[in-house]
């Protein structure tokens, strides 16, 4: 099946501990993208990337980091840093940047607890 | 700056009514793409429809209607005899240009029997 695949579906997290989502795409897209959502508010950006082994830092890049080093995996972790890491994390790929819609995972809900 | 703005929280119908979610945009871009995503309660966002800034041509598909108003600057998303299954948070974005998307906060819709 085509589409985006991200696990766990479920995470929870040790303050101070360092973590990692996985995003995985199969639809050959060039661009990945990953946001955050706190209940009550829009999508934010944290990071993407438009080319394998290239990516940049969104509005909220602060305690996160990713790599591209697969065109169909772009790997979010979110480091203890992150002072307030709970949140809905959403994964998205979009065929190449500008102006294109984007498809959505089904999201990775992370507690810190 | 882009902004998007949905100043609706949260709209609750009855069944076969219909409802209206406004979105306003800012952009000093002279081209641009609105769109509007669906998010059900399983949280990953699917994508409804986008708009480039050249067509201000209204689509209809479906019960689903869009009304696009550069002059106001607004891209307003009208749902006719709403269903129960019409429930969700509906994001309003702006984006193109080689540019990332800039989502509103969302409206919840709750659709009740």
């Amino acid at each position: 099946d085509g589409g985006i695949t991200q696990s766990p579906k479920y995470l929870f997290r040790k303050e101070g501990q360092n973590v990692t989502l996985s995003c995985e795409q199969n639809l050959n897209h060039d661009a990945m993208y990953w946001y955050r959502q706190d209940p009550g508010q829009g999508l934010r950006l944290i990071y993407y990337s438009q080319i394998v082994n290239d990516f940049q830092k969104g509005d909220i890049a602060e305690g996160y980091s990713v790599s591209r080093e697969k065109k169909e995996s772009f790997p979010l972790t979110v480091t203890s840093a992150q002072k307030n890491p709970t949140a809905f994390y959403l994964c998205a790929t979009e065929r190449t940047t500008g102006g294109g819609e984007q498809f959505f995972g089904p999201g990775t809900r992370l507690t810190v607890l | 700056a882009r902004k998007v703005t949905q100043a609706q929280t949260e709209i609750s119908v009855v069944e076969k009514e219909d409802v209206t979610l406004d979105c306003v945009y800012e952009t000093r871009d002279t081209t641009y793409y609105l769109f509007w995503y669906k998010q059900p309660p399983s949280g990953e966002l699917v994508f409804l429809i986008r708009r480039n800034s050249f067509d201000e041509q209204n689509e209809i598909s479906g019960r689903y209607s869009w009304n696009f108003q550069k002059s106001t600057s607004s891209f307003n998303f009208t749902i006719t005899a709403s269903q129960v299954v019409d429930s969700a948070v509906y994001f309003c974005a702006l984006g193109g240009g080689g540019n990332k998307l800039t989502f509103g906060t969302g409206t919840q819709l709750k659709v009740e029997l």
